[in-house]
């Protein structure tokens, strides 16, 4: 029953550094999401994946990369890593992309820049 | 512009109360409204509402949507400390978008 899984749960990083956080489902789910979480701001999109082999921006995209390694795996690059990106990030994925298909959430990663 | 508006933000109750949280939506071509509880982790789906009027049910929680009124409200009945957490709504924000847009949360408070 793992689901969505992503790594690591916690990071600190240096303002500059770069770090990859790690997402993978186990659902055999087309569809792949990163979000990320402010206080007032909820959750907003930052890449999607639709299917292997393709990504799209979301609505918060700048600063951000993302590689979908195959259909488990997609993961997000911080290049440079800059204090306004500490959040709280979310992998998501689901079947496809119906507007009646849920949403799987992985655990998230808590990331600070300092 | 689409966008989601819960209310209230917060929301602090004793044991056993009633409580009424309110979503609202403005999108384009509105297919579906989705509810989501988040504790200490990940959101977890709660409720799918398509049609207007019918009542989704899940033991003490249920969840109702007017599309004359572009809203929907959750009840939670006899409210226990472990329903305590950030209720999300959600809607997919146009025809074909490949996304789900979430209001800012109501973060509800449950008191021995």
């Amino acid at each position: 029953n793992a689901g969505v899984t992503q790594t690591p749960k916690f990071q600190v990083l240096k303002t500059g550094q770069s770090m990859t956080l790690q997402c993978a489902q186990d659902m055999n789910h087309n569809s792949m999401y990163w979000y990320r979480q402010d206080p007032g701001m909820g959750l907003r999109l930052i890449y999607y994946s639709a299917s292997e082999g393709t990504t799209d921006k979301g609505e918060v995209p700048n600063g951000y990369n993302v590689s979908r390694l195959n259909k488990r795996e997609f993961s997000l690059r911080l290049e440079s890593a800059a204090p306004s990106q500490t959040s709280v990030y979310f992998c998501a994925s689901r079947q496809g992309l119906g507007a009646n298909e849920k949403l799987f959430f992985g655990s998230g990663t808590q990331l600070s820049v300092l | 512009e689409d966008k989601v508006v819960q209310s209230p933000l917060s929301l602090v109750v004793h044991e056993g109360d009633t409580v009424t949280l309110n979503c609202s939506y403005e999108v384009t071509n509105f297919r579906s409204l989705l509810w989501y509880k988040q504790e200490k982790k990940a959101p977890t789906f709660l409720f799918m509402l398509t049609s207007s009027g019918i009542e989704k049910k899940s033991g003490r929680l249920s969840s109702i949507l007017d599309k004359k009124e572009l809203s929907s409200i959750l009840n939670i009945t006899a409210t226990q400390t472990g329903d305590s957490a950030i209720y999300l709504c959600a809607v997919p924000p146009q025809t074909g978008a490949n996304n789900l847009f979430f209001g800012t949360g109501t973060r509800l408070t449950v008191i021995p």
